[in-house]
């Protein structure tokens, strides 16, 4: 079974504030995919990344995927209230199949 | 320009009452799969379908069913809803599944079935 950790579970900080989730694996993907999910709604497909050491930028989100494409990071700079939400990663396997992290559900307090 | 859609957002049913919720995609994609997200927990995949290809995961309890009539629509039908099964029912769609860059799977909103 391809297992993705994610980090932190809760992560509650002051608007202007930077911060980092993460998600490892002891698994290959071949894409990762973050996604942002809020109250009642479905995910939002936010960027996946490909190629390991690729980075992406999304406005305030710099999304990393490793080298050896096993683990991958995003990164908010300056956060604000609007990026409240569940974040969520997920790796592209067989068949497929996404391998989901459990999600870092984040706020950002005013 | 909805890609995604799902219907009803919101569905109330009885113990035990047949439920089908309803997907349709305008993206022309080959997959559809169909999630169920319980609070605070990532989706968790039940089946998907590739073309008409039905594939089923195999903890998926046989109370859940699905159709894939044409490329656009897909349904999600709980024979015998229970308690448990009250949860966000989430649709998403890719375009074949083959390659990484293929394969990135777009959402649904998502239907939130109550079942009393």
């Amino acid at each position: 079974t391809q297992l993705l950790e994610q980090s932190p579970q809760f992560l509650s900080i002051q608007e202007g504030e930077n911060l980092t989730v993460y998600c490892n694996s002891s698994s290959v993907f071949s894409s990762l995919q973050w996604y942002r999910q809020e109250p009642g709604e479905g995910p939002v497909l936010l960027v996946t990344v490909v190629t390991g050491g690729e980075v992406k930028k999304l406005k305030r989100l710099t999304f990393q995927f490793g080298d050896a494409r096993k683990d991958s990071s995003l990164h908010i700079t300056a956060a604000q209230p609007g990026d409240t939400g569940l974040y969520l990663c997920a790796g592209e396997t067989s068949g497929s199949r996404l391998t989901f992290g459990e999600g870092t559900q984040l706020t950002v307090n005013p | 320009d909805a890609m995604v859609i799902q219907n009803p957002r919101y569905q109330v049913t009885q113990f035990g009452k047949p439920v089908t919720l309803s997907c349709s995609q305008t993206l022309n994609h080959n997959v559809m799969y169909w999630y169920q997200q319980k609070s605070s927990q990532a989706p968790k995949l039940l089946f998907h379908y590739y073309d008409k290809d039905f594939n089923n995961e195999a903890d998926t309890p046989d109370n859940f069913q699905s159709r894939r009539p044409n490329t656009s629509f897909c349904f999600l039908d709980i024979r015998s809803p229970g308690l448990g099964d009250a949860a966000m029912y989430l649709c998403a769609t890719s375009r074949d599944g083959f390659g990484p860059s293929e394969d990135t799977q777009y959402f649904g909103p998502g239907t939130r079935l109550t079942v009393l």
